[in-house]
């Protein structure tokens, strides 16, 4: 069964510093769909950014890009130049087929500091 | 922007009691997802449904559980008798046809449900 592993429960970061959030993942499959959700306070859960794993260019979203190594299956979040908006819990996540369930890893609680 | 939506935001209910939780999917999608997430873990798959009828289901969704598209926008997930244990957020999600541009599953804002 696939697996998504968030080792970050919290972290913190200066507002207009960057950080990087960690992510692996677990999975036989070649190709697949790998997540970073947001979700505020408000509980929405927001897509920021999203891989195919049959590209090797790494996804990019303006301040968000992700750092996409297939062969040691980690995923990471790069957040440059961090927002007091960008504070929130942050879900790396993984999906079989396009049609398929997505699976979440257990969230990085993410606080910027002003 | 198309969203989903549901209803209600906040559900309070009497543990046995039966609850059914509304979801509007964005109109043109056809798989539909409910998730759910006990308050400070990780959301978990519940259940898909395509072409009216489930996918894939989780252990989680056992008999107590059904889901049912009853018209042509409406989804829904029933709960037939509440625990206290059934107490979370739960999210209705869509998605479109494989092949129709970037993929992605939307989220609604969720319905946060309160077993006593």
């Amino acid at each position: 069964a696939q697996t998504v592993t968030q080792s970050q429960p919290e972290m913190s970061v200066q507002e207009a510093e960057t950080v990087t959030l960690s992510c692996t993942y677990d999975t036989s499959e070649s190709d697949y769909y790998l997540f970073w959700y947001k979700q505020p306070p408000s509980r929405q859960m927001i897509l920021v950014i999203r891989q195919e794993a049959y590209k090797q260019q790494n996804a990019t979203e303006n301040r968000f890009s992700v750092n996409f190594q297939k062969a040691a299956k980690s995923f990471s979040l790069k957040i440059s130049d961090s927002q007091l908006g960008d504070a929130a819990m942050y879900f790396c996540a993984y999906s079989q087929n396009r049609d398929d369930k997505i699976i979440f890893g257990k969230g990085t609680r993410l606080h910027i500091l002003p | 922007e198309p969203e989903v939506t549901q209803t209600p935001s906040h559900q309070v209910t009497q543990m046995g009691q039966e609850v059914i939780l509304r979801c509007v999917p964005i109109s043109n999608h056809l798989y539909f997802y409910w998730y759910r997430q006990i308050l400070g873990q990780k959301v978990e798959f519940l259940v898909s449904f395509y072409n009216n009828e489930i996918s894939e289901k989780s252990e989680i969704f056992d008999d107590q559980f059904s889901v049912e598209r009853p018209d042509g926008s409406n989804f829904t997930l029933k709960i037939r008798s509440t625990k206290l244990e059934d107490s979370a957020m739960y999210f209705c999600a869509s998605s479109d046809l494989p092949g129709q541009g970037a993929y992605e599953q939307y989220f609604g804002p969720g319905t946060r449900l309160t077993v006593t």
